[in-house]
């Protein structure tokens, strides 16, 4: 258990819908990131906050969105979903430096 | 930007045999590598990284990596494999983005197969 938890663990839904997903990091990491993983494009850095604060972002879409609240709990928002947006999404904690992430087991997203 | 390159989607070893998955980087700076392993339905897990001193790093489940400069690999070995190490396995190098934090940046994967 990397005590990061992601909800939900699966989510259908159609074309065009919005869904969000949710990250709570370990005790006492303030850095979440967001990865999506599919076949084509194995991992993909998303966008990564500290402490409430957008740091980097990476490939995330427009139609993409996400947050980190004071609890630094995170959300990540995908709207106008289209079929190539199924994938694994995985929230990941950290502590400060070039060290390790703890990723959570993911949110399977099937977008019909 | 940094990036990885793994050589092999899919490898497959007898119960027994020697595991080498490989791995190359490209950085600009001194990097710190690691090797994730993920397990079916599984988040990632770390097996072990490199930051700085002895190149040769050991990590959990009897498995180790030598970080060679002048090869820019990070290959990752287990003298003999066992059937509970069949699972996909990551490369990763550490790059810095444009605000300073530091963020991985993942290779494709290698699936490896172990057969009885």
């Amino acid at each position: 258990d990397s005590g990061v938890t992601q909800t939900p663990k699966h989510l259908i839904t159609a074309t065009g819908q919005r869904v969000t997903l949710r990250c709570s990091p370990r005790s006492g990491d303030l850095s979440v990131y967001w990865y999506q993983q599919s076949l084509d494009q194995g991992l993909q850095f998303l966008i990564q906050y500290y402490n409430g604060e957008e740091r980097a972002k990476g490939n995330i879409l427009e139609r993409f969105s996400a947050q980190q609240f004071p609890d630094l709990h995170s959300e990540l928002n995908l709207s106008s979903l289209e079929l190539g947006d199924s994938a694994l999404y995985f929230c990941a904690s950290s502590t400060p430096g070039p060290g390790e992430l703890f990723f959570g087991e993911g949110s399977r997203l099937t977008v019909l | 930007a940094q990036s990885v390159t793994q050589l092999g989607s899919h490898v497959s070893v007898s119960e027994g045999a020697l595991v080498l998955l490989r791995c190359n980087y490209s950085s600009s700076v001194p990097p710190y590598l690691f090797w994730y392993v993920q397990y079916p339905n599984q988040g990632l897990q770390l097996l072990l990284k490199y930051t700085t001193g002895a190149t040769l790093v050991k990590g959990i489940n009897g498995f180790e990596a030598e970080f060679k400069k002048s090869e820019t690999s990070f290959h990752l070995t287990k003298p003999s494999a066992h059937m509970s190490d069949a699972a996909e396995y990551f490369c990763a190098v550490s790059d810095k983005t444009q605000g300073g934090s530091e963020k991985l940046v993942f290779g494709k994967g290698t699936k490896l197969t172990v057969n009885p």
